[in-house]
């Protein structure tokens, strides 16, 4: 079963503009991670945030983790063509016995335009 | 680095016959991951392991599918027999140290099942 819900499901932009994607969750994590995945690749990890932090930046990346409200969003500033790609929030459980695992979600679909 | 090797890339087989996929992690990486994307479920966790030992196997779907770890260098999948509803790309990942730690993944087998 899918832990991360991103929203939008696709987005499309023009280049130079921001792009803001977000992710619901439902339970406690340990951290939350941001993947992108390039058409007929593998995923690309981008970020990490762990659960006892509440912002963190990578480049023109910038994510932000409230977990009162069990969300996160990744910001994209300045985007470029080569930005196009899907982009995944995958969750890592708090505890229990599959601790070191992730679980991700749909993904969102980011279509920037030259 | 490398970076995960999997193989073979594409796979086209016909119903009932036993498929066999393969992973290379990381070199020092003790967590191996096997995933399957389709675009009705995502990204589903089938099974993974620390130190060639499987660790949750929860998500493998039926009794067809197998996995072993030999060794901490090599991986396999296995579906026997296979049907059309395995058909999708099937990744495999590596990371080190338990809990956080971003996954590595491979560029995924495409599978189709005729």
């Amino acid at each position: 079963s899918q832990q991360g819900e991103e929203d939008p499901q696709a987005l499309s932009i023009q280049e130079g503009e921001n792009a803001t994607m977000n992710c619901s969750y439902k339970t406690s994590i340990n951290n939350l991670q941001w993947y992108r995945q390039n058409s007929g690749r593998g995923l690309v990890h981008l970020i990490l945030i762990r659960s006892n932090e509440r912002e963190k930046h990578s480049g023109r990346l910038r994510v932000t983790l409230d977990t009162s409200k069990k969300s996160s969003s990744l910001l994209i500033t300045a985007s470029r063509a080569a930005d196009t790609a899907s982009y995944f929030c995958a969750t890592g459980d708090a505890g229990g016995t599959s601790y070191g695992k992730l679980t991700f979600g749909q993904g969102t679909i980011l279509t920037v335009h030259p | 680095d490398a970076g995960v090797i999997q193989s073979p890339r594409h796979e086209v087989t016909e119903m009932g016959q036993e498929v066999t996929l393969r992973c290379k992690p990381i070199s020092g990486h003790d967590y191996l991951f096997w995933y399957r994307q389709t675009m009705m479920r995502g990204l589903e966790l089938l099974i993974y392991f620390n130190n060639n030992v499987p660790i949750d196997d929860s998500g493998m779907p039926e009794d067809r599918f197998s996995a072993k770890m030999p060794n901490a260098s090599f991986s396999t999948l296995k579906i026997q027999p296979s049907e059309p509803r395995d058909s999708a790309v099937y990744f495999c990942a590596s990371s080190y140290t338990q809990g956080g730690s971003p996954l590595h993944f491979g560029n995924g087998t495409r599978l189709t099942v005729t």
